[in-house]
């Protein structure tokens, strides 16, 4: 249980482009949804949280403009990133943390990640 | 604020060999709960390992075993008879409150 998906696990783009990344848990209520951002060999950055239903809350420094999230179902958030430019290029990792067989939990559920590159 | 330490970028270990990974936190909150997660080279996140903080006994999880010391803020991870899929990026988070941050890494590499 607890499974979380991506898609698409890789994404190519022109640059002024928007790019749009879903993220879906398979098996149970994701109550809150988080998208990270990771660069090669570093450590995961969080980008924003979203609680289902209501607006994302953004950490310091992250354009909301830019990057667009969206969780409108207990199983569904999306990650749009408008006019890309080749600096958004990136990992992207959404996880997600709700009712797990029925249990709340703490524990944070990734997915597989998406790879953008902006050319 | 909180923060995750892991003082070792690097390490390596002979395959069927114990390993331990570092891992120093500092959180206000009373209530928090402790993870390691492992990044393969598929670079999906892996849930190895968690620890509630109001629990005193030591969680473990086949050849996973940490060691949470709570007075020291130090919550290593101990793998045992270390076998080649165990070759990941390890990352040791805190959660406290709403956020989960994650330590900088430590890459394990399994030697044959």
């Amino acid at each position: 249980g607890a499974v979380v998906s991506q898609h698409p696990s890789w994404v190519i783009c022109k640059s002024g482009t928007s790019v749009k990344i879903e993220c879906r848990s398979l098996d149970f209520q994701a109550t809150t949804m988080f998208w990270y951002r990771q660069f090669p060999k570093q450590s995961l950055m969080l980008m924003a949280t979203s609680n289902e239903g209501s607006k994302a809350t953004y950490e310091q420094g992250v354009e909301k403009d830019k990057f667009l999230i969206n969780h409108a179902s207990l199983t569904l958030s999306t990650l749009t990133v408008t006019s890309a430019h080749p600096e958004d290029s990136s990992f992207y990792i959404c996880s997600a943390r709700g009712l797990v067989a029925g249990v709340f939990g703490e524990t944070q559920y990734f997915g597989p990640g998406t790879r953008l590159l902006v050319l | 604020a909180q923060t995750v330490t892991q003082s070792q970028p690097e390490m390596s270990v002979q395959e069927a060999e114990t390993v331990t990974l570092s891992c120093t936190y500092d959180t206000s909150e009373n209530n928090y709960y402790l993870f390691w997660y492992k990044q393969p080279p598929s670079r999906q996140m892996i849930l190895v390992i968690r620890q509630e903080a109001y629990k005193q006994q030591n969680a473990t999880e086949n050849r996973f075993s940490v060691n949470f010391q709570k007075a020291a803020k130090s919550f290593s991870l101990k793998i045992s008879d270390s076998q080649l899929g165990d070759t990941a990026m390890y990352f040791c988070a805190l959660k406290a409150g709403n956020m989960l941050t994650f330590g900088g890494g430590t890459r394990l590499m399994v030697k044959p």
